[in-house]
């Protein structure tokens, strides 16, 4: 079975740009989490979609939004694109049903580089 | 928030030796542990993970153990071979949600 894919793998944006990342879970996952990593660093949660609503987001600004499709893959949208959102952005899936933690899964994750 | 600390930052061993990576958390009401294994290029790979209601658990070469009073669970890889070589990562989930908190990250070299 496939993992969890990502795309584009790079990406070369300049400052106050916008850009769109797509993430497709693996088949039968119906939560879908994005994370950031920059360099060096651990990853850092950004959102949490499951049934297409938002279920958790975490301490980014209103530039970063987010949505899930009715087949269960996401988009991560960045606007204004500042020289600091370059980094490793990460999707994860997980058959988490609603509550409880159920182990999440990534994919590859798409390098984002702003100049 | 739930807080996670990882030791060592870095960490260096012959082939063959053993290698442990610990990592703490703040939240008593964590019960569930995963620890990621990042290679270059790619994003983390799930390599195992423990509930809070068993105190060790092993798949092959590697294994975890949990103390919960202490809050504090380890990562234990037996036999390393150079294809260990990579960052490893603990998380933690804050409770209820799938939100995970990632501890800094170890650097794992396996010399030969």
């Amino acid at each position: 079975d496939a993992g969890v894919t990502q795309s584009p793998t790079h990406l070369i944006k300049t400052r106050g740009q916008h850009v769109t990342l797509r993430c497709s879970p693996i088949s039968g996952h119906k939560s879908v989490s994005w994370y950031q990593q920059v360099l060096g660093q651990g990853p850092q949660f950004i959102f949490q979609y499951y049934e297409k609503e938002e279920r958790g987001r975490g301490n980014f600004p209103d530039r970063f939004s987010a949505r899930q499709f009715p087949n269960y893959s996401s988009e991560l949208n960045v606007n204004a694109l500042l020289l600091g959102d370059s980094a490793l952005y990460l999707c994860a899936s997980s058959l988490f049903s609603g509550q409880g933690n159920q182990p999440q899964h990534f994919g590859d994750g798409t390098r984002l580089s702003i100049l | 928030g739930e807080n996670v600390e990882q030791h060592p930052s870095t960490l260096s061993v012959q082939e063959g030796d053993s290698a442990v990576i610990k990592c703490t958390y703040s939240d008593s009401a964590s019960n569930y542990f995963p620890w990621y294994k990042q290679e270059l290029g790619k994003g983390p790979q799930l390599i195992i993970d423990i509930r809070s209601n068993v105190g060790e658990k092993k798949d092959q070469r590697i294994a975890v153990t949990l103390n919960k009073t202490a809050k504090h669970f380890s990562l234990h890889i037996t036999e390393t071979q150079p294809e260990d070589s990579a960052v490893y990562f603990c998380a933690v989930p804050i409770q209820g949600a799938q939100k995970l908190v990632f501890g800094q990250g170890t650097r794992l070299t396996i010399n030969p």
